[in-house]
C-alpha cells in the first residue's frame, strides 16, 4: 500500500481531457516536497514527464501539465491520444526518523477508449 | 546524453545476495547528481530502493535498509546494488536511474532494467 494514493485506472476517449490524482499527507506533499510524474509505456522503463509539480522536460508535449494543492497533486492530459495509453506514477519525498526518502504512488493505468 | 546500463545475474537463490551494477556513460558519475536503484515486481508499481551521491553519501528505503548496500566507483563510472537475504518477494525488474536536483531528485535518465528472479 503506497503512501501516495493514485486511482488504479482512468480512461478517456481520444481528444478528451483526463486527470490523475496523487493524494498524500502532511509528511510528504503537504510538507512542501517536490512532486514529479512519470509515464511508463508497456515493457519500457519509466520516463520523466513532469518535474517540480508543473514543469516539462524538453520533448514532452504541452498536453501534459501538473498542479498541486495542499496534500495532493494532479496530472492533466488534454487532447488524449492513443499513444498516451500507459501507466503513470507520481513521486515525492516522505519524512521519517531516518530522514526524507523517495516514495512513489501506486500507479494509474490510463486507457484510451 | 547520459546512458545507464544494468548488469548482473538474472537468477539468485533464496537467502542469497542480489548484486547488480549500473554502468554510466555519456558523462562523469561525479557530476554531482544522485544515483538510484528502483525496482518493479511483476505487474506491480515502482519501489525506490536507495540512492548514492558521487561522494558516497547514501539514503535507503526504510523498509529495505537492513538488507541494502549501494556503492559507487567513480574510477569505473558505475554504481552498484547489493541486496542480501533475498526471497521470492524480491523478484522484480531492477532499474538504475539518475536523480537531478530538487527534493526529491527527479529521475531524468533510466536504464532499460534487468529482471532478477529469486529461485532455487
Amino acid at each position: 500500500q503506497s503512501v501516495l494514493t493514485q486511482p488504479p485506472s482512468v480512461s478517456g476517449a481520444p481528444g478528451q481531457r483526463v486527470t490523475i490524482s496523487c493524494t498524500g499527507s502532511s509528511s510528504n506533499i503537504g510538507a512542501g516536497y517536490d512532486v514529479h510524474w512519470y509515464q511508463q509505456l508497456p515493457g519500457t522503463a519509466p520516463k520523466l514527464l513532469i518535474y517540480t509539480s508543473n514543469n516539462r522536460p524538453s520533448g514532452v508535449p504541452d498536453r501534459f501539465s501538473g498542479s498541486r494543492s495542499g496534500t495532493s497533486a494532479s496530472l492533466a492530459i488534454t487532447g488524449l491520444q492513443a499513444e498516451d495509453e500507459a501507466d503513470y506514477y507520481c513521486q515525492s519525498h516522505d519524512s521519517s526518523l531516518s530522514g526524507p526518502h523517495v516514495i512513489f504512488g501506486g500507479g494509474t493505468k490510463l486507457t484510451v477508449l | 546524453q547520459v546512458r545507464l546500463q544494468e548488469s548482473g545475474p538474472g537468477v539468485v537463490k533464496p537467502s542469497g545476495t542480489l548484486s547488480l551494477t549500473c554502468a554510466v556513460s555519456g558523462g562523469p558519475i561525479s557530476r554531482g547528481n544522485w544515483w538510484s536503484w528502483v525496482r518493479q515486481a511483476p505487474g506491480k508499481g515502482l519501489e525506490w530502493i536507495g540512492k548514492i551521491s558521487h561522494v558516497g553519501s547514501t539514503t535507503y528505503n526504510p523498509s529495505l535498509k537492513s538488507r541494502v548496500t549501494i556503492s559507487v566507483d567513480t574510477s569505473k563510472n558505475q554504481f552498484s546494488l547489493n541486496l542480501s537475504s533475498v526471497t521470492a518477494a524480491d523478484t522484480a525488474i531492477y532499474y538504475c536511474a539518475r536523480g537531478v536536483g530538487y527534493s526529491p531528485p527527479a529521475f531524468d535518465s533510466w536504464g532499460q532494467g534487468t529482471l532478477v528472479t529469486v529461485s532455487s
